[in-house]
């Protein structure tokens, strides 16, 4: 059965911080990982990584896809109370019709 | 400009009753889908249209009834509402069928949160 774990389920830390969130996953025909940020309504997009080692940046926010071990971590420096969230996981697989099989999210709260 | 946008936001119903869930996107995405977010916030994949024809329908109740008048639209009608059926869901499109690449990124609708009483 396909399957995205996320880790922690949340996480409490102070404006400043730096936190890594984590994705493991095990599916058929993996096509490539997506990450969302969730906060009131509509999840949006962050990244997608299809390739192994190649980090992606936006801002405060970095994330790596290790496609040997099966895992992907998104870091966030410098947090901000606006970066309380949840962030979710998404691996895109069986190829020929997308689908996303998603983790069950990491419940971010940034403390001022 | 709204790029994906579901209605109504929030509904109300009695069990047993039937009740519709209209999705527009102006994006022109060939692919759309409904997605169901439980109250543990985990979202699972329902059903997937693309240029109106199914091509996703994971193992969902038959009271549940997709419909794609045209690629733009993926209406979600439902029979019969069961408690248990309380959730958010989800529409959202994609540009490219079964393909990775920048075009893969799903845009989300605001999400539908039915409570079923």
């Amino acid at each position: 059965e396909d399957k995205v774990v996320q880790s922690p389920l949340s996480l409490v830390v102070h404006e400043g911080d730096t936190v890594t969130l984590n994705c493991s996953y095990e599916v058929t025909n993996f096509r490539s990982l997506l990450w969302y940020k969730q906060e009131k309504k509509a999840p949006t997009f962050l990244f997608m990584l299809t390739s192994s080692g190649i980090e992606k940046k936006s801002g405060r926010l970095s994330s790596i896809l290790d496609k040997k071990e099966l895992f992907s971590i998104l870091n966030i420096t410098a947090t901000q109370t606006g970066d309380s969230a949840v962030y979710l996981c998404a691996v895109g697989h069986n190829f020929g019709n997308e689908k996303l099989t998603f983790g069950t999210g990491t419940r971010l709260t940034i403390i001022p | 400009d709204t790029a994906v946008s579901q209605t109504p936001k929030y509904l109300v119903t009695q069990m047993g009753n039937d009740k519709s869930i209209k999705c527009e996107q102006n994006l022109g995405h060939d692919t759309m889908y409904w997605y169901k977010q439980d109250s543990k916030k985990f979202l699972k994949i329902m059903f997937s249209y693309n240029n109106k024809e199914l091509i996703i329908n994971e193992t969902v109740p038959n009271r549940f009834s997709p419909k794609s008048p045209d690629k733009a639209h993926l209406n979600l009608h439902i029979n019969s509402l069961e408690l248990g059926d309380s959730a958010v869901y989800f529409c959202a499109s994609s540009q490219e069928r079964g393909r990775g690449g920048q075009g893969y990124g799903y845009t989300f609708g605001s999400g539908t949160r039915l409570t079923v009483v």
